[in-house]
């Protein structure tokens, strides 16, 4: 089955503590993206990776970090994590070319710093 | 940049239309995308419009008007299962990866 996978789906840490939000998918893609979501400001681009190894900053990347060394794996790095950070985040990948490849999610990690 | 404009709340009765507007301005353009969210869950893919025209797919049908930067998503026959935020996000030229407006949440009573 197709599809992008979060781990983990729930997560409850304190600042300062360094967490990794993992984000594999088993289509092939060579895009993928991290969103942040909070009410009223919709979903928002953290990073985005075009492919292994490129990887670029989103609307709000402070805070955050990235890395793509395998094309399935984008993982989401909060290096001290605070309370600001305290949201609902999703993992989404596309294809390129052409088409209109549309973005598949994640089913989301639900982040909460003290 | 980017800047998509949707209103943030509509109600409307279960059987009847409701339509969803989206405006954007951006440099470039390359496509814009309907996703569907329901509470809590990820974003799900409705529609894709590239070239101006109407796009229908079911009870669900997009619109787009390259032109004037507006898109709309009409829902016919509502359901209650049709309660949900509507996600406006458009692709810049050159991008693969859309930006999204702020949602529509819809909620749709007996």
């Amino acid at each position: 089955e197709a599809q992008v996978t979060q781990n983990p789906r729930y997560l409850i840490t304190v600042t300062g503590k360094k967490l990794t939000v993992t984000c594999s998918q088993n289509m092939n893609h060579e895009y993928m993206s991290w969103y942040r979501q909070d009410p009223g400001l919709g979903l928002r681009q953290i990073y985005y990776s075009m492919n292994v190894e490129v990887t670029d900053k989103g609307d709000v990347p402070e805070g955050y970090k990235v890395s793509r060394k395998e094309k399935r794996n984008f993982p989401l790095i909060l290096e001290s994590p605070s309370p600001n950070q305290t949201s609902l985040y999703f993992c989404a990948s596309n294809a390129g070319g052409q088409s209109y490849n549309e973005q598949f999610f994640g089913p989301g990690t639900r982040l909460t710093v003290l | 940049g980017q800047n998509i404009d949707q209103p943030t709340e509509m109600t409307a009765t279960e059987g009847a239309i409701v339509q969803i507007n989206c405006t954007y301005q951006t440099s470039g353009f390359n496509g814009l995308f309907w996703y569907q969210q329901h509470a809590g869950e990820a974003p799900t893919f409705l529609s894709y419009n590239v070239l101006d025209g109407l796009e229908e797919k079911g009870r669900f049908s997009s619109f787009l008007s390259r032109s004037k930067g507006y898109s709309y998503l009409l829902l016919k026959e509502l359901q209650m299962k049709d309660s949900a935020s509507y996600l406006c996000a458009v692709r810049k030229g050159g991008s693969y990866i859309p930006t999204f407006g702020r949602g529509t949440s819809l909620i749709v009573h007996p």
